[in-house]
């Protein structure tokens, strides 16, 4: 059973560093072509691709965001983690992994609302 | 602004079929990458409904179906029922900005 979870803060101060966790099981990410991802969503507003790592640690970001993001796996301990620099209240959203085989997001967590205010 | 176009809404009384757009361009849709497409219920996680632009995974009603052409994708929903109020999301890859891309999102009242 494919499960992922995401964990952080609820809440961070503008210009900090958002650090937010993809614990997950039920599959491995040093098999070939797999693949996790983050999507946020700000409220009532859409989805949002932010960035993807794959087994071979080959990494993607949303130009957009490109500057502010990193993406790093953890393989032993099945984790992903995402950081997001200079925090703005406009990044306040719900932050969603997913589980990425064949081109869709096939598994999703249940996504960790994150709050930016002073 | 998305890079996917999809109608803001569209409505349809039970048992009616309804139809959701996706229009993109040369760069995603047109250059051949896959259109897949998401229900999202009220506070819930987005659920894979289509991937690959017409396959449905194990679970997913035949009520449900998926197509494309040329720069365009479409979700078909058939039979509609009550619990298939929710918004939907299209989804491909874009090349020239080498990024996953997401439509807008449709919300489907059953009316």
């Amino acid at each position: 059973q494919v499960t992922l979870r995401e964990s952080g803060p609820a809440l961070v101060k503008p210009t900090q560093t958002l650090t937010l966790t993809c614990t997950f099981s039920g599959f491995s990410l040093s098999r070939t072509d797999t693949g996790v991802t983050w999507v946020r969503q700000p409220p009532g507003k859409a989805l949002e691709w932010l960035a993807h790592i794959f087994s071979n640690d080959e990494k993607s970001y949303n130009p957009s965001l490109k500057s502010r993001l990193t993406i790093s796996k953890d393989t032993s301990n099945s984790q992903v983690v995402l950081s997001m620099t200079s925090m703005d209240p406009v990044d306040t959203a719900t932050y969603y992994c997913a589980r990425t085989v064949t081109g869709d997001f096939d598994y999703w967590g249940q996504g960790t609302l994150v709050t930016v205010s002073s | 602004q998305s890079v996917l176009t999809q109608p803001p809404s569209v409505s349809g009384a039970p048992g009616q079929r309804v139809t959701i757009s996706c229009t993109g361009s040369s760069s995603n849709i047109g250059a051949g990458f896959d259109v897949h497409w998401y229900q999202q219920s009220p506070g819930k996680a987005p659920k894979v409904l289509i991937y690959g632009n017409s396959n449905r995974p194990s679970g997913v009603p035949e009520r449900f179906s998926g197509s494309k052409s040329g720069t365009s994708a479409s979700l078909a929903i058939t039979g509609l029922q009550a619990q298939d109020e929710a918004e939907y999301y299209c989804h491909s890859y874009d090349s020239s900005l080498g990024a996953s891309v997401f439509g807008g999102g449709t919300k489907l009242p059953v009316l």
